[in-house]
């Protein structure tokens, strides 16, 4: 099982860069990762998601080293909208019953 | 509208009665999950159906029942509730069969058992 580990919490304050780190150690070659943003009372929301090398949308960049036993999403200028959860996943549908959502890393932005 | 819709919203039961979540797309994506979120944890895959009339167990099946008759409906069944059962349920969908496709997820019911 690709199982993830992420940091529990982690603040930051308006403007500034966030970074936040997973690591899955037994990523499988077909394995993708993938981040979702979580707002209290909403569902999941997908932000990116990456196989290799790095990824750059409208709201996020996605890291992942030549080894991929982690992933870094880094969230540009945060704003007090950030202030979510996060969690990365390790997914491949071929195994679709091993689709595992960690606990997150529950962001808070300050002022 | 289109998306993912989930109904009820919001229910309430007694221990030992039968109770059946709603989840229904409107685009016609292959994949489709159902998750349970309890409070201050993560999400855990309950049943995923790959299309209709294919259906599988993920991480935490037991106590859940699902169907998928139509492409676009993947009902849960929880057969005989228990109050360890109370959470909050997030049925999701998915486009592809192949690795990597992105999941949406629908606003989820909130369920307590009492």
């Amino acid at each position: 099982l690709a199982k993830t580990t992420q940091p529990i919490s982690m603040d930051s304050y308006e403007g500034q860069e966030v970074n936040i780190t997973c690591s899955h150690n037994n990523i499988a070659t077909n394995d993708y990762i993938t981040w979702y943003q979580q707002f209290p009372s909403q569902g999941p929301r997908f932000i990116i998601q990456g196989y290799k090398t790095k990824v750059t949308n409208e709201v996020a960049s996605l890291f992942i080293p030549a080894d991929r036993k982690s992933s870094t999403l880094s969230l540009p200028r945060v704003s007090l909208s950030d202030t979510a959860v996060y969690y990365c996943l390790v997914d491949t549908y071929s195994s679709a019953s091993k689709i595992i959502f960690g606990s997150g890393t529950r962001l808070s932005i300050r002022p | 509208d289109a998306g993912i819709t989930q109904s009820p919203r919001y229910k309430i039961t007694e221990t030992g009665r039968q109770v059946t979540l709603m989840c229904h797309q409107t685009w016609s994506h292959s994949y489709m999950f159902w998750y349970r979120q309890d409070l201050g944890h993560g999400l855990r895959l309950i049943y995923y159906s790959a299309a209709a009339d294919i259906t599988d167990k993920g991480e935490v099946p037991d106590g859940y029942v699902v169907s998928r008759s139509k492409t676009e409906n993947f009902p849960l069944t929880l057969e005989s509730a228990t109050r360890s059962q109370t959470s909050v349920y997030f049925c999701a969908s998915s486009e592809s069969e192949t690795g990597g496709e992105t999941q949406y997820f629908g606003p989820g019911t909130r369920l307590l058992v009492l």
